[in-house]
């Protein structure tokens, strides 16, 4: 069965700082992993996804998640937090036959000025 | 990105009515749409999958005559949840995906039954 982790339920960075948000994975054969984020009472927007190719996958809002398959970790990264990247993330990810996406318990991040 | 809508936003009722929720695919068409819910600070649970023209997919543990879902065409598919009661109230987020890998949310809608 697929499932995703992502171990911390909370992040605290200061602005300016570089941030990680942790996620592993299990499924059968080759992932397809996505990480999305979560405004208060909103839905969830995509921020990027790894399906093939580099294991360094850039995507919106200066966001970048690094896939390692040895590791089976997907973790989501930026260089340098702002204040309004403050909100909760969540890692998911679906194997080549699934259809729907399966998702970790998200990790509400914190970033304070 | 692609956009999904979903109305209304917010609902409220009384126990024992019914609720429907529309989910719309804006500029793309969704051969795939999916429900879930979500409970306050916890994760996003998979109610079911639903394609265009076929019957749904629920998960284990769903009441399928419960949470009615009609996917009739490439851009809509609706969840009515039927006989309400307050333990159904939650936060419900609808998302398609279209051809591609990626699956588009809707801005959820909040169900609070009295």
């Amino acid at each position: 069965a697929q499932s995703v982790a992502q171990p911390e339920d909370q992040v605290n960075v200061a602005e300016g700082n570089p941030l990680t948000v942790k996620c592993t994975y299990s499924v059968s054969g080759n992932p397809y992993l996505f990480w999305y984020v979560q405004y208060p009472n909103r839905g969830l927007q995509f921020l990027l996804k790894y399906i093939t190719g580099d294991n360094l996958v850039k995507g919106s809002y200066g966001f970048e998640a690094e896939f390692n398959k040895s590791q089976t970790s997907f973790h989501l990264k930026k260089p340098s937090a702002l204040v309004s990247d403050s909100a909760l993330y969540f890692c998911a990810v679906r194997d080549m036959l699934g259809t729907a996406l399966i998702f970790g318990k998200g990790t509400t991040l914190s970033v304070s000025s | 990105g692609a956009v999904v809508s979903q109305h209304p936003s917010r609902v409220i009722c009384k126990s024992g009515t019914s609720v429907k929720i529309e989910c719309r695919s804006l500029d793309f068409q969704a051969t795939t749409m999916f429900w879930y819910r979500q409970f306050p600070k916890q994760s996003l649970m998979l109610m079911a999958t639903s394609n265009e023209g076929s019957k749904a997919t629920y998960e284990q543990g769903v009441e399928k005559d419960k949470f009615l879902i009609n996917h009739a065409s490439l851009t809509l598919s609706t969840l009515t949840v039927t006989s309400a009661h307050p333990e159904d109230s939650s936060f419900y987020i609808c998302s398609a995906r279209g051809g591609g890998d990626t699956q588009y949310f809707g801005p959820g809608t909040r169900l609070t039954v009295l």
